[in-house]
């Protein structure tokens, strides 16, 4: 069952742009929900991350939109630089003791960027 | 750099072998992860340790696949009588704990001919 639907696929703009990925999950119990980036032949590597008890979550050029009504979570990329280019995860996990998604994250399909200089 | 570290990063094998991996956790992280990533897919959660016990498998995890963490710090991650299927990355992640961050090593590449 695919817990969190990632979009678009892929994601082409020029530098200095603004590159918005978009993530929604259908698990209530989830209450972490990080972004990691991955380059080809590297493992993944945490961008940021949010709880839902913000709506929003800023670190440097990367900022996270959260909607817990909608269920939905997405990633902005400020003055998107050809480095951005690589693929990006959104992630949700259960950080509460029990429940079935406990600390183990469920990614979504991954988003493709490519920042053309 | 400390991180997580993966062995081999490649391994080419055929089908009906059996492959073994292995993963060393950043130190002191008590839980060690596996995923299994196929191409343009992210990753898929397959077990996890709090220290040397296992506490969950994914039900894609047949009975061909063996996890081990004897001693709570290194993992070894088996596959016996490979199958094209099982080609794909294999990831290790280590955190402090379930609430803390996963951090990834670099994978392995497994090819089943």
């Amino acid at each position: 069952q695919q817990q969190v639907k990632q979009s678009p696929q892929s994601l082409i703009v020029q530098k200095g742009g603004i590159s918005i990925i978009n993530c929604a999950y259908e698990n209530t119990a989830f209450d972490y929900f990080p972004w990691y980036q991955q380059f080809p032949g590297k493992g993944p590597a945490l961008l940021i991350a949010i709880r839902p008890d913000v709506s929003e979550k800023k670190e440097g050029r990367f900022t996270i939109s959260f909607n817990k009504s909608a269920k939905q979570f997405s990633l902005h990329i400020m003055d998107s630089q050809p480095g951005d280019s690589a693929t990006y995860f959104c992630a949700a996990t259960s950080t509460n003791a029990g429940g079935t998604s406990y600390g183990k994250l469920t990614f979504g399909q991954g988003t493709i960027l490519t920042v053309h200089p | 750099d400390t991180g997580v570290s993966q062995d081999p990063r490649h391994k080419i094998t055929k089908r009906g072998q059996n492959v073994t991996f292995r993963c060393d956790p950043i130190s002191e992280h008590n839980r060690l992860y596996w995923y299994r990533q196929t191409l343009g897919q992210g990753p898929e959660f397959l077990t996890y340790f709090q220290n040397e016990a296992q506490l969950e498998k994914s039900r894609l995890l047949s009975d061909r696949f063996s996890a081990e963490r004897p001693k709570g710090s290194f993992s070894t991650l088996e596959i016996q009588r490979t199958e094209q299927g099982d080609s794909a990355m294999y990831l290790c992640a280590s955190s402090f704990g379930p609430q803390d961050t996963q951090y990834f090593g670099p994978g392995t590449r497994l090819t089943v001919l």
